[in-house]
């Protein structure tokens, strides 16, 4: 039982250049999240989802988009990547059936130059 | 705006002693508070909760408060352990919605 995986752990892009990140979780888990890690802002929701085929955004999607094609895989993408996008990412899961706890992945650090 | 609020920082606490991380809130309408673990490079991992009908919910070393009329909750950790030093996340989330807010974390350092 792996819980939440992601890929890459590391990568650096330059400007302009688009890449995806991956999640995967084992856990049969409904509702998933992307979050971003920036110094002294905490965690902030970039975009979720709360089942299979269903995506929604959270507080910081400008840049961003997901999909969430199977159940147990939830993908970000950057279309075009800037320097602000800078950031460690943190996927996570959850059951939605009223345990609240979310299971993080280990990150993704990111560098745009 | 910030609806979840962690102010400080940092906090230095002697091995045995007791640590306390504070974390405000300003949506009356969240109902669910979570206190997560972090330490460098690795994911958050989850170490307390407490729905908003209580007031407490002890787990071992671990205690949270919540005082809904202030918004405020806090986490007690009794007695320090060196293996506590972590960044130490609040969230919040109203149940109905599934999504968390997350305050910006205090960095625990337990001195041995």
């Amino acid at each position: 039982n792996a819980g939440v995986t992601q890929t890459p752990k590391f990568r650096v892009l330059k400007t302009g250049q688009s890449m995806t990140l991956l999640c995967a979780q084992d856990m049969n888990h409904e509702y998933m999240y992307w979050y971003r890690q920036d110094p002294g802002m905490g965690l902030r929701l970039i975009h979720y989802s709360v089942g299979e085929g269903t995506t929604a955004k959270g507080e910081v999607p400008d840049g961003y988009n997901v999909s969430r094609l199977k159940k147990q895989n939830f993908l970000l993408g950057l279309e075009s990547a800037a320097p602000s996008q800078t950031s460690v990412y943190f996927c996570a899961s959850s059951s939605g059936t009223g345990d609240y706890e979310q299971y993080f992945g280990p990150g993704t650090r990111l560098t745009v130059t | 705006d910030q609806q979840v609020k962690q102010n400080s920082p940092s906090l230095s606490v002697q091995e045995g002693r007791i640590s306390i991380l504070n974390c405000d809130y300003t949506n009356s309408m969240f109902d669910y508070f979570l206190w997560y673990k972090k330490y460098p490079a690795e994911g958050p991992t989850f170490l307390i909760s407490i729905s908003s009908i209580k007031d407490k919910n002890e787990d071992g070393r671990f205690t949270v408060f919540l005082n809904k009329s202030a918004k405020h909750l806090s986490l007690h950790i009794v007695p320090s352990q060196p293996g506590d030093s972590a960044v130490y996340f609040c969230a919040a989330s109203n149940s109905g919605t599934y999504k968390y807010i997350f305050g910006t974390g205090t960095r625990l350092k337990v001195l041995a």
